[in-house]
């Protein structure tokens, strides 16, 4: 069973405003992903990070979303102006060996 | 481009019948494949991986997979279903160099009792 912990497990917010989830990661995990479910179940990978560090992201050209995985603090992604078309599951997953391990997702809606 | 295609959206079968679960993937060089399942109102969890070697791979609650490399599928399989099993499965492919997984569009597993 998977350790990644997420947090909240439900966010509602108005658009325009500002939506922010967490993610602590399995110990041990240097490699932290988050992805984005629709209600169609069709998955997008956002961004994943190694230490820190950012390995990939896709082109926020919107710069609405934005994300961190500082030292000794969760993980955390941010939007920072919501919009109706960002009502979704986000999961958080971090990578043991090659398989990647799933939290419980944190489902927001824009209202 | 590197994708997965899981063809039946819905599939119902009766409980203590067998199982089989379709996925297809379209992959440069060899893929590492996973089957998830996601529960209502949950995230996903990992039934079984595939990584180079034995074609056939078992995972929890009696699951496994196998993968064609002719066939470019890996299919999952149960020989006996139970209700606890009514959920959502997902087939994913790993790019290699990324990491980042490349998941089918799901099938919905119903159970008859």
């Amino acid at each position: 069973n998977s350790k990644v912990i997420q947090t909240p497990r439900y966010l509602v917010k108005g658009q325009g405003q500002k939506a922010k989830m967490r993610c602590i990661p399995e110990k041990g995990h240097p490699v932290v992903f988050w992805y984005q479910q629709n209600k169609n179940n069709e998955f997008k990978f956002l961004i994943n990070f190694q230490n820190q560090e950012v390995l990939q992201q896709i082109d926020m050209t919107e710069k609405r979303f934005s994300a961190e995985c500082p030292s000794n603090s969760p993980c955390s992604l941010e939007i920072q102006s919501s919009e109706a078309g960002d009502s979704a599951l986000y999961l958080c997953a971090s990578r043991g060996r090659r398989e990647q391990y799933f939290g419980p997702g944190t489902r927001l809606t824009v209202l | 481009a590197q994708s997965v295609t899981q063809p039946d959206a819905r599939v119902t079968v009766s409980e203590g019948a067998s199982l089989q679960l379709r996925c297809k993937y379209s992959y440069f060089g060899t893929p590492y494949l996973f089957w998830y399942v996601q529960y209502p109102r949950q995230g996903l969890q990992l039934l079984l991986k595939y990584y180079p070697g034995d074609p056939v791979v078992q995972g929890v609650n009696g699951f496994e997979a196998e993968f064609s490399k002719s066939n470019s599928s890996f299919h999952l399989r149960k020989a006996s279903v139970h209700w606890s099993d009514w959920a959502v499965y997902f087939c994913a492919v790993s790019i290699y160099n990324q990491g980042k997984l490349i998941f089918g569009q799901g099938t919905k597993l119903s159970i008859k009792p």
